[in-house]
């Protein structure tokens, strides 16, 4: 079936550094590509998105990247904070099967200080 | 406004009961949509509801099913429950159904099944 992957799983960076995340999706019909943050024991929270029509997206330290052509989108964080310490999601909504989100499978950050 | 709310946060159950999960959704929003959670599988879509009518479902048994009110609020049931079914159960409320619209999840309900 439709799947997105995520990459790295684990990623480790020193405070102050960015951070990268990057996923890739198969259906090329998928027009919007939520990233969510989801603390220990928390709700995910939507932390920034991008629809298809859109190459790029920044919200302060934040950004987001589509390449469409290549089918992957990545999530750039820069001066890496210990707050931003937690698992991201990655996920698309599939246009063309069942219409519903599927999400990548997480990549836990660990900023250290 | 708000946010999403789930009840109960904690469920214990054993094999072969059943269980039912609410989730009332934000103020105005129309689509609530079903997630399991687990360190295995990720976040795996269960089932989407949208003006009491079920639009789209995932792949799960048909022991995993759902409804919605007229207030939008929605019920996930589970019928004879498996071990394999511990998890957390997230809803996520939007104010319309398909892509573009803006997830906003619940705190979840954590099931255990014994």
């Amino acid at each position: 079936g439709e799947n997105v992957e995520q990459h790295p799983s684990t990623l480790s960076v020193q405070e102050g550094d960015s951070a990268v995340i990057k996923c890739t999706y198969s259906d090329s019909a998928s027009n919007y590509f939520p990233w969510y943050k989801q603390e220990l024991g928390k709700r995910p929270q939507l932390i920034i998105d991008i629809r298809s029509n859109v190459g790029e997206k920044k919200d302060q330290r934040i950004a987001v990247t589509l390449n469409k052509t290549a089918k992957h989108f990545s999530l750039h964080i820069t001066e890496t904070q210990p707050e931003d310490s937690a698992v991201y999601f990655c996920a698309a909504f599939l246009a063309n099967y069942g219409q519903n989100f599927v999400f990548g499978p997480g990549t836990r950050l660990s900023v250290l200080p | 406004k708000a946010g999403v709310t789930q009840t109960p946060r904690y469920l214990i159950k054993t094999r072969g009961q059943q269980v039912t999960l609410s989730c009332s959704p934000i103020s105005g929003h129309r689509s609530v949509s079903w997630y399991q959670q687990t360190p295995g599988q990720g976040l795996q879509f269960l089932f989407e509801y949208f003006s009491e009518t079920q639009r789209n479902k995932g792949n799960f048994p048909g022991r995993f099913s759902g409804r919605q009110f007229s207030n939008s609020r929605s019920e996930m049931n589970v019928s004879t429950l498996e071990l394999g079914d511990s998890a957390l159960y997230l809803c996520a409320s939007s104010l319309q159904s398909g892509g573009g619209n803006e997830q906003f999840f619940g705190p979840g309900t954590r099931l255990t099944v014994l």
